[in-house]
């Protein structure tokens, strides 16, 4: 079936640097953008930004431009979201999410929209000292 | 920055039809997306494209697009249906693509 698996919880100092991983299998991982998307307890959700695993282009929120950055591995179907310079505010579970699917047809890349139709299980960040 | 705005709370009793808005100006030009979250618990996505319904999502949950408000309105409302919802739309002032979700509206089952 179609999921996203991620990586384990977190305990991080503040200025530290973490990285989050995010597993897709069950389909064409390169068809599809991998969003993340942060929750701090108690609070709403906020999007960071978005990968294409094909051409490994990123849209971040500007919030968090310079101190994002997004990767991915295609050979394991695997994505990265690596946030530096931690602080306590950054303390929240961390989700990935299947976004937007790109189809290149006679050289144009298409985008269809189906919503972020599947979410990997979380991964809490705890930035503390 | 660009914002949706949505009500804190909505509360019905079972059986009544909830109505969760969402508002923001750039709604007219781009579709919107809603989202069940229930506590410990991923988002689910229960709407797209402002009104159609993922499969596997119960025919109550159906969303509609008025100008800047969207809704979601949820008909004979069961108590699983208690959770929090979000919309989420793409902010379309700028070049690159760039998704906002609203502050989440609580949906209390009385």
């Amino acid at each position: 079936q179609v999921q996203l698996v991620q990586s384990g919880a977190e305990v991080k100092k503040p200025g530290a640097s973490v990285k989050v991983s995010c597993k897709a299998s069950g389909y064409t991982f390169t068809s599809y953008d991998i969003n993340w998307v942060r929750q701090a307890t108690g609070q709403g959700l906020e999007w960071m930004g978005w990968m294409n695993p094909n051409s490994g282009n990123t849209g971040y929120a500007q919030k968090f431009q310079g101190r994002v950055t997004m990767t991915r591995n295609t050979s394991i179907s695997t994505a990265y979201m690596e946030l530096s310079s931690l602080r306590s505010e950054d303390t929240a579970v961390y989700y990935c999410a299947r976004g937007r699917r790109a189809s290149t047809i006679f050289g144009v890349v298409h985008y269809y929209y189906y919503g972020m139709d599947v979410w990997g299980q979380g991964t809490t960040v705890t930035v503390s000292s | 920055s660009y914002e949706l705005t949505q009500p804190p709370s909505v509360s019905v009793s079972p059986g009544q039809t909830a109505r969760i808005t969402c508002s923001g100006d750039a709604l007219p030009k781009q579709y919107a997306y809603w989202y069940q979250q229930k506590p410990g618990q991923a988002p689910v996505l229960v709407i797209y494209k402002d009104s159609e319904r993922p499969s596997g999502i119960p025919e109550r949950f159906s969303g509609s697009s008025s100008g800047t408000t969207v809704t979601l309105t949820i008909s004979g409302v069961q108590a699983e249906d208690e959770a929090d919802y979000y919309c989420q739309s793409a902010d379309s002032s700028g070049t690159s693509l760039n998704w906002v979700f609203g502050g989440g509206t609580k949906l209390t089952v009385l």
